[in-house]
């Protein structure tokens, strides 16, 4: 598996605070994705990387931003949380060797009170 | 564009029964198909995948074949196990280059002993 770590695994907020998660690989995979997990839904793609700085918005991208500013890292920021943010949110990532595979990292859960 | 529709759940199966979790897609060009799990309380991890039509993909005894004619890749598994029991996700990754994945709602499958 790759090594994927996600942090905080849990956060609770309050609505209108900023709100930072980090996505950590130790595998140099060139691409990083963000996903989000509510019920009903399955996951959907909020932004993905395809490059350090070169990021593109995904499905469900309003209220998000992100930044790679190296390989390893990508953040996903919350500029001002709203309630409908609660969920949980999966970083993946996948190597030029294997596109297609995507390796998720265990998740935040985050609550927007 | 492109959507992946999976069967409602929960299934709940006794230990060694026969498995089959619908999916279904609609989308342009010719997609990768995949299904991932989520054991509880973890990310996602690839099960499977099928890159083009005919293909069937398969690991620990779960099977599926990519059914252009009938834009279906359902899972199959012979004789489940109650380790079996997780949540079991349809995708597809759509044809930019990105290996963007679409998902299901996913399928919440019970195995009692």
């Amino acid at each position: 598996d790759a090594g994927i770590t996600q942090s905080p695994r849990h956060k609770v907020t309050e609505t209108g605070t900023p709100v930072t998660l980090r996505c950590h690989q130790t595998e140099n995979h060139r691409y990083m994705y963000w996903y989000r997990q509510d019920p009903g839904h399955g996951l959907r793609l909020i932004h993905y990387s395809y490059g350090v700085k070169d990021t593109d918005k995904g499905e469900v991208s309003d209220g998000y931003s992100v930044s790679r500013s190296k390989t390893e890292d990508f953040l996903l920021t919350l500029e001002s949380a709203t309630s409908s943010q609660t969920s949980v949110y999966f970083c993946a990532t996948a190597g030029l060797a294997d596109t297609d595979t995507q390796y998720f990292g265990p998740g935040t859960r985050l609550t927007v009170l | 564009g492109n959507s992946v529709t999976q069967m409602e759940g929960p299934v709940t199966l006794s230990e060694e029964a026969f498995l089959t979790i619908n999916c279904t897609y609609t989308a342009t060009g010719y997609p990768s198909l995949f299904w991932y799990v989520q054991y509880p309380g973890e990310g996602l991890q690839l099960l499977l995948k099928a890159t083009k039509a005919d293909d069937k993909g398969s690991n620990k005894g779960f099977e599926a074949t990519y059914r252009k004619e009938t834009t279906s890749f359902h899972l199959e598994k012979g004789s489940v196990q109650v380790s079996d029991s997780a949540v079991y996700f349809c995708a597809l990754s759509d044809a930019t280059g990105f290996q963007k994945l679409v998902f299901g709602t996913g399928t919440r499958l019970l195995v009692s002993p």
